[in-house]
């Protein structure tokens, strides 16, 4: 069975600070991942998503993920944050079948931002 | 992103109430999803509809029942609910046709039951 593991809870970076948020998956093929984020209140947005080639993937609001398969890793990433990245990020892991696609979802970081 | 849409947002209904949460879809997608979202737990998958027909149902208890009339609208009907049922119910939607579907969401409704 796919699974996804975020170690990071809450994590809190300053304004203008790099980031990165851990993912790790178990999957027994080549995984579809997706980075999703969700501000209070709010459903989830699609942040970014690596199906195959480049494993360096760029993805809106300035964040990118790479995609580490000997590390079963897809660790997201941003240079500088801005306040308005505080919210909470899904990592998440589909099955590459044709269909039915079934995502699993980590149990999500907490990003706060301190001026 | 407007392309998922859900109503209403707040929900609070008592534990012998009748009441329906509705999501469309303005994506032209044919396959539609409904999660529950509870504090510190993961997004929990509870159906899945492909072309209106039912595809999954991850052993949802029988006061949840879906209805997806067709493949822009998806309802969860709720019926005797229990306050651990309080939390953000999420749709979703795909196009089914491709093996890179990514899933789009709605906003959630926050439902509390008392």
């Amino acid at each position: 069975a796919q699974s996804v593991t975020q170690p990071d809870i809450h994590i809190t970076v300053s304004e203008g600070a790099s980031l990165e948020l851990r993912c790790n998956y178990s999957y027994g093929a080549t995984p579809y991942l997706f980075w999703y984020v969700q501000s209070p209140g709010q459903g989830l947005q699609l942040l970014l998503k690596y199906f195959s080639g480049d494993t360096l993937v760029q993805g809106i609001k300035g964040f990118e993920a790479e995609f580490k398969r000997s590390q079963s890793s897809f660790n997201l990433r941003k240079p500088s944050v801005h306040w308005s990245d505080a919210a909470e990020y899904f990592c998440a892991v589909g099955r590459s079948n044709f269909g039915n696609e079934k995502l699993t979802f980590g149990t999500g970081t907490r990003l706060t931002i301190i001026p | 992103e407007t392309g998922v849409t859900q109503t209403p947002r707040h929900l609070v209904m008592g534990m012998t109430n009748k009441k329906s949460l509705k999501c469309e879809q303005h994506l032209g997608h044919n396959a539609m999803y409904w999660y529950k979202q509870s504090a510190k737990k993961p997004l929990e998958l509870m159906f899945v509809y492909n072309f209106k027909e039912q595809t999954e149902n991850n052993s949802v208890p029988s006061r949840f029942s879906p209805e997806c009339p067709n493949s822009s609208h998806l309802f969860l009907h709720l019926h005797t609910l229990q306050p651990e049922d309080s939390a953000l119910y999420l749709c979703a939607s795909s196009q089914e046709d491709r093996d890179t579907d990514t899933q789009y969401f709605g906003p959630g409704t926050r439902l509390t039951v008392l």
